[in-house]
């Protein structure tokens, strides 16, 4: 057990450029979370998956975002054309049944 | 107005002291209630989670639940440097049957501990 793992760890990118993160859950975990978080803020939640199923989106997952989990193993997080405003920490996290374990995120830079 | 509230400090104490840290809410379907620590570039630790009311105690850290008020509070007694993070509560209402879903966090504390 490696705990959760997320890749990559920084991403800089150009505004309008598409972007794709993924998040591998600890092996024996079924549900699934991407969260993100700005400067100063708490994690917000954006989506989560039960085993390949996406149960729960949030509003703040607009148009240009899109997550999946083919085979309820790893899950990958897309935005398209990405804005000034998406630069912030994406967070995963995994769990079982009880409180889950976040990955150490991805920052992502929109330049 | 949030869901939950959290006063975001920064909070400054000496070594040893007693460090409370609290949030409100207002949703009163929050039945879970979590405090995570959050190192500086690092996703957040669980520290302590509860159930509905009461106390809980792990160690130096002790987290209290008063659902009549909206209020939880988490005590950390002999505080250390390596304290020093930032303290995120979370809640999650029991919903479709699971124990834990969509949490929702307070804005976070930061505390410094110095020596």
């Amino acid at each position: 057990d490696t705990g959760v793992s997320q890749d990559p760890r920084h991403k800089i990118t150009k505004r309008g450029q598409n972007v794709t993160f993924r998040c591998d859950p600890i092996s024996e975990h079924n549900r699934l979370y991407w969260y993100r978080q700005t400067l100063g803020q708490g994690p917000e939640f954006l989506t989560y998956f039960q085993n390949e199923a996406q149960l729960e989106k949030s509003r703040l997952l607009s148009d240009r975002f899109s997550a999946e989990r083919p085979k309820g193993s790893f899950s990958t997080l897309e935005i398209q054309r990405t804005e000034q405003g998406d630069s912030a920490m994406y967070l995963c996290a995994s769990s079982r049944q009880g409180p889950y374990t976040f990955g150490s995120g991805t920052r992502l830079t929109v330049v | 107005q949030k869901e939950v509230e959290q006063d975001p400090g920064p909070l400054s104490v000496p070594e040893g002291a007693i460090v409370s840290l609290n949030c409100t809410y207002s949703n009163s379907a929050f039945q879970y209630f979590m405090w995570y620590r959050q190192y500086s570039r690092k996703g957040p630790e669980l520290l302590m989670y509860t159930y509905s009311s009461g106390n809980k105690e792990d160690g130096r850290f002790t987290a209290q639940v008063d659902k009549s008020s909206k209020y939880i509070s988490l005590f950390i007694r002999d505080s250390q440097p390596s304290d020093s993070a930032t303290y995120l509560c979370a809640m999650s209402p029991n919903a479709g049957g699971t124990s834990y879903g969509k949490l929702t966090f307070g804005q976070g504390t930061i505390l410094t501990v110095h020596p």
